[in-house]
């Protein structure tokens, strides 16, 4: 099983507006990664947690706040997004050892701000 | 910093082969990753190859690494509509936390297989 879920599939909020983004896998993986992809353009990576803890913050704007509560989930608090935020937001997971450390995506969550 | 380079659009019609190119950056990375991406959905991990190999080939699928020239090509045989997507390669460059990998993405191919 390599399936990395994400909630909700579609997620439309106004500027002013907090949510959340949540991922899941149950492969055992111990790193767990949030891109942010826009049209037509290769995923960004955002944050890297590995063994629950935030190993990799790629300069993002506070207004985005990852969270790792246990190893199997993955959450992203968003709070006063900008219209420049809307993206397709992509989680992924690998297993987080040297040699191999293939990624696998979930399907994503498309993220509207108004 | 360099680019992992894919040329933007390959159309192909259905029946044939189609080979999409990559040109990757760091010659000491380890893996590359070929992803497939259908249209609104997340990316699909196809293949992967070593670097101490020349070829790897699962099915329809066969990718070819030429790591003097640093390149990095997907060929698939007997294309169907189903293929229709975009193709990312991907590098995990050296230097990399011991304990989670930095994936560089190359700017994707658009493949559209025609009747």
């Amino acid at each position: 099983d390599t399936e990395v879920t994400q909630t909700p599939k579609h997620l439309v909020m106004g500027m002013t507006n907090k949510k959340s983004l949540k991922c899941e896998q149950h492969m055992g993986h111990r790193a767990m990664y949030w891109y942010k992809q826009k049209a037509k353009k290769p995923p960004e990576l955002m944050f890297v947690y590995s063994y629950e803890k935030l190993s990799i913050n790629e300069s993002v704007p506070s207004r985005f706040s990852p969270e790792c509560p246990n190893s199997s989930l993955l959450n992203l608090h968003l709070h006063a997004l900008q219209p420049e935020d809307s993206a397709l937001y992509l989680c992924a997971s690998s297993q987080g050892v040297l040699g191999t450390d293939t990624q696998y995506f979930g399907p994503g969550t498309r993220l509207t701000v108004l | 910093g360099e680019d992992v380079e894919q040329s933007l659009f390959l159309s192909v019609r259905e029946g044939d082969s189609s080979v999409i190119n990559c040109t990757y950056t760091d010659s000491s990375s380890t893996y590359l990753y070929w992803y497939k991406q259908e249209p609104g959905a997340g990316l699909q991990l196809l293949t992967y190859i070593f670097s101490n190999m020349d070829m790897k080939q699962d099915q329809r699928l066969t990718v070819l690494l030429n790591k003097k020239d640093k390149h990095l090509s997907l060929r698939i045989a007997d294309t169907q509509t189903g293929d229709s997507a975009i193709y990312f390669c991907a590098e995990i460059p050296s230097g990399r936390d011991g304990t989670a990998s930095k994936l560089t993405f190359g700017t994707g191919t658009r493949l559209q297989v025609t009747l």
